[in-house]
């Protein structure tokens, strides 16, 4: 099946700090991908859909400025949490569709924000 | 608008028993997919198991099958003969017109040995 990536799979970093995110597919192009946000316990948030060449579209109440969304490539597509916090401290999920309703995930990366 | 709906928060079953995952869904669509995803603790997301409105017979993928009741809108997961490698999350969820999945709240899973 397609693969996708994540990187990096666990990332500690400061408060006011920003980090990015990268989710790739690796076997296939992605001409969508799409970015979630999961708490302990909880389901999958959709934050925006990215898709490659265009801004990404995102979710009612998710920051823009905070939350940035490149979608440079086919394969890629970056997420990069600006100025981070303490409450930005979740499991980040991306998604890449490569068919109508085929979306394969990312393996997961766990923020810790201190 | 779309919905799912899990009524089971958690479960505990004994190894090697079957078990089914409850799931509902809301739509006004005529045409629509249906997903099973496991979780497992170290969080990636795995797709099990997909069956399309129009589709017949119920989708089967080993020891994953989907018991499709369309009247009813029932979509529940039966896993076979459980392992305990089965222990984890299951999402059940279904797209919205952009091809967004909408997800349910999720069933935890514990096979007991």
């Amino acid at each position: 099946g397609a693969v996708v990536s994540q990187h990096p799979s666990w990332v500690i970093c400061k408060s006011g700090t920003s980090v990015k995110i990268e989710c790739r597919s690796l076997d296939f192009q992605a001409t969508t991908m799409f970015w979630y946000r999961q708490f302990p316990k909880q389901s999958l948030m959709l934050m925006a859909t990215s898709n490659e060449g265009s801004k990404a579209t995102y979710e009612q109440g998710v920051e823009k400025d905070k939350f940035l969304i490149n979608h440079a490539s086919l394969t890629l597509s970056t997420l990069t949490v600006t100025s981070a916090h303490p409450e930005d401290s979740s499991f980040y999920i991306c998604s890449a569709k490569q068919a109508a309703y085929e979306q394969y995930f990312g393996p997961g990366t766990r923020l810790t924000v201190t | 608008a779309q919905k799912i709906t899990q009524t089971q928060p958690g479960m505990f079953v004994q190894e090697k028993e079957a078990v089914t995952l409850d799931c509902t869904y809301d739509t006004s669509d005529q045409s629509y997919g249906l997903f099973w995803y496991k979780q497992p603790s170290s969080g990636e997301m795995i797709f099990l198991i997909y069956q399309g409105s129009y589709d017949e017979q119920n989708a089967t993928e080993g020891r994953y099958s989907l018991n499709f009741q369309k009247a009813r809108k029932s979509a529940n997961l039966v896993i076979s003969a459980s392992q305990l490698g089965d222990s984890a999350m299951y999402f059940c969820a279904t797209w919205d017109s952009n091809y967004q999945l909408i997800w349910g709240a999720g069933t935890k899973l514990i096979i007991k040995p």
